[in-house]
């Protein structure tokens, strides 16, 4: 069954240094997702992507963040300067519909645990 | 405030009970989905409801999206220890948007 990966599954960085967090999205899909879990909190919206493009993101989403689809198979977040309240799961997901009133049914990947020291 | 309220927070329960998680907001969802979390992994797909009123069944776990599409909720029947896990509900407002709100999580323990 197709499923979405991502990578590393851990990565521990120095404050102020740029991450790059890597997701592959199940491959028929056309929408693709970001979102965090700090520890022991809800999983939190951050960006949706579609066409190139970003489609809508959330207040956390500033500019020290950025996505992009380098490449047919690859999406990516990028966080500029990493502050130590980044620390959290970071999960992909992707999904075929993005429209409100069709199923809206996104699959998530097993998420990248982002250490800030 | 887009909310989605899931309760209980925590349940316990022994091995064959039966027990419902419900999830509730104030505003209409287009769907909703209701995920199971193990520590350290990403969620994992249950079902999507989309219909008000719809009931779908999974093995010993039935799913209801409300009438008004605001709420629903997951019965689980004689349930096992395997059950144990986090379970969120996560919904996509009927407002055009395509985010994901997730619930706050139902953390079910359930003791053989």
């Amino acid at each position: 069954e197709p499923e979405v990966t991502q990578t590393p599954s851990h990565q521990v960085t120095q404050m102020g240094q740029e991450v790059i967090l890597r997701c592959v999205p199940i491959s028929n899909h056309l929408y693709f997702y970001w979102y965090r879990q700090i520890l022991g909190q809800k999983v939190e919206f951050l960006v949706s992507f579609y066409n190139n493009e970003i489609s809508e993101k959330s207040e956390i989403f500033d500019d020290q963040f950025s996505v992009e689809r380098p490449d047919g198979s690859n999406f990516t977040l990028k966080i500029r300067s990493t502050k130590l309240e980044d620390s959290a799961m970071y999960f992909c997901a992707s999904g075929t519909s993005g429209r409100a009133g069709r199923t809206d049914t996104q699959y998530f990947g097993p998420g990248t645990r982002l250490t800030v020291l | 405030t887009q909310l989605l309220e899931q309760s209980p927070q925590f349940l316990s329960i022994q091995e064959g009970e039966n027990l419902t998680v419900y999830c509730n907001s104030s505003s209409v969802f287009s769907s909703l989905q209701w995920y199971r979390q193990e520590p350290g992994e990403g969620p994992v797909l249950l079902v999507t409801v989309v219909t008000g009123g719809e009931v779908k069944k999974l093995k010993r776990l039935t799913f209801q999206f409300g009438d008004a599409r605001k709420d629903s909720s997951l019965h689980i029947t004689a349930a096992q220890p395997g059950d144990t896990g986090l379970y969120l509900c996560a919904g996509v407002m009927a407002s055009g948007t395509y985010k994901y709100i997730f619930g706050t999580g139902t953390r079910l323990k359930v003791l053989a």
